[in-house]
């Protein structure tokens, strides 16, 4: 049974870096069956699809987020990363990770417990 | 990218009572429409994906149906552990977008 599970910083300052690192068990991300993704969400608000990594290292962003956005992997850790630059108060909210289940076809079947990233001074 | 539109944003209930949410997309998904609920402090749970195929474990009271732009969720007979929002989302574009949730509240 896979578990994902986020970790990082809780506090960020301003036009800082945020990282957090996601550690998957129970599969792989060296699997070609799935996108392993990065999905936040503001207090209170909705879901936002932040980007995703395969097995073959290809990553997609939202554009939105694009320039601002890494997404890399560790197979050696099974673990992929988030790495967002020049946060602002906007990008505070609970991030997730989670698999994007690409040979099925289903969407995102797995997620993290998530871990609340606040940005503020 | 794929605006994905539910209706109605809240939605107040009784325990027993049919709750249908939609969801609508921008453009055509075929069926590549999934279902979650989430409870607060909780992460989503996966319900449904291609429109209508219920995960594993989901209850049977929950049920899926649409294709192209238009999608609903059913639960045929709402019960206490229900009350949460839920959201759609789409995958047939790779910029995966969500619908603003519905939130399902005691009548």
């Amino acid at each position: 049974q896979v578990q994902l599970q986020e970790s990082g910083p809780g506090l960020v300052k301003p036009s800082e870096t945020l990282y957090l690192t996601c550690t998957v068990s129970g599969d792989s991300v060296t699997s070609d069956s799935y996108y392993w993704s990065w999905i936040r969400q503001p207090p209170g608000e909705g879901l936002e699809w932040i980007g995703y990594i395969f097995y073959n290292r290809k990553t997609d962003y939202n554009p939105s987020l694009e320039s601002r956005v890494t997404i890399s992997a560790d197979a050696s850790r099974n673990q992929f990363s988030l790495k967002l630059d020049s946060v602002t108060a906007a990008d505070t909210a609970i991030y997730y990770c989670a698999r994007d289940d690409v040979r099925r076809q289903v969407g995102f079947d797995n997620w993290g417990q998530g871990t609340l990233v606040t940005v503020s001074s | 990218d794929i605006q994905m539109t539910q209706s109605p944003s809240t939605l107040s209930a009784s325990v027993g009572d049919r709750v249908t949410i939609t969801c609508r997309a921008s453009q055509s998904i075929g069926r590549w429409l999934a279902w979650y609920q989430q409870k607060p402090g909780k992460a989503p749970k996966f319900l449904i994906y291609q429109a209508s195929n219920l995960e594993s474990g989901i209850p049977r009271r929950f049920s899926g149906s649409g294709a192209g732009t238009e999608f609903t969720l059913t639960i045929s007979s709402l019960q206490p552990d229900d009350f949460a929002t839920y959201y759609c989302q789409q995958y047939e574009s790779s910029f995966r977008t969500f619908g603003q949730g519905t939130k399902v509240e005691i009548k």
